[in-house]
């Protein structure tokens, strides 16, 4: 069950788009299953649910964040950024385990 | 509003055990999986286990098997984590999530404030 890799930080100004990656294998992101999801966590917080199927967006998400999953990659992307959207970020998928791993997260930074 | 109340977080030597509670209310806990993830401090998220919504399922991370037990009461609205021979490595803030179905997907649509263990002589 090792962790899925993402980096450890990205950074973009506001009005800009920046893109996340979450990179697995056949056994997890990369598996038959459609189990991906995308976590956003602020300081202090507990994390909230941003995108899950992949693609889909929990009610009252912005549409500013959108999922997207090619072989064992998948990819957060976040639109016209703000300031509010500074925070860590976490991919997650489930496993051909029968288990759920996460990514190592990733700090953004708006400049 | 959802809420989910944590418990039974301290201090614990290694080797000792420890059972969390999650309390949950204002949604039908009895048809949603729930599920324990956990993160030591300054790092990452872990998966720790899930149970299906009426319990005859449960799941594990590798790091906890053999030592941790999920379990639930749906009269009570109540979700546990029995926590037997204690590592050092086991300090963290635990959470306990709501999943978005009956079966765990892995979905949490609600978190509580987190509980922080933390094992050490």
């Amino acid at each position: 069950q090792s962790a899925l890799t993402q980096p450890a930080s990205v950074s973009g100004s506001p009005g800009q788009s920046i893109t996340i990656s979450c990179t697995g294998t056949s056994s997890d992101v990369g598996g038959r299953y459609h189990y991906v999801s995308w976590y956003q966590q602020h300081p202090g917080k507990a994390p909230k649910l941003l995108i899950y199927d992949v693609t889909y967006r929990p009610s009252g998400v912005s549409n500013r964040f959108s999922g997207s999953k090619s072989g064992s990659t998948a990819s957060l992307t976040i639109s016209g950024l703000q300031s509010e959207d500074e925070a860590d970020y976490y991919c997650s998928s489930y496993t051909a385990s029968t288990t759920w791993v996460f990514g190592g997260g990733t700090q953004l930074t708006v400049l | 509003e959802v809420q989910l109340l944590e418990s039974g977080g301290g201090l614990v030597q290694p080797g000792g055990s420890l059972r969390l509670s999650c309390a949950a209310s204002a949604f039908t806990f009895s048809t949603y999986a729930m599920s324990w993830v956990r993160q030591a401090p300054g790092k990452g998220l872990e998966w720790v286990s899930s149970i299906s919504a009426f319990g005859d399922n449960t799941y594990y991370a590798d790091s906890v098997k053999g030592r941790f037990t999920i379990s639930r009461d749906n009269s009570k609205n109540t979700l546990y984590l029995q926590m037997n021979s204690l590592r050092a490595e086991d300090t963290a803030v635990y959470y306990c999530a709501q999943d978005r179905s009956r079966g765990p997907t892995g979905y949490f649509d609600y978190w509580g404030q987190g509980t922080l263990v933390t094992v050490s002589s």
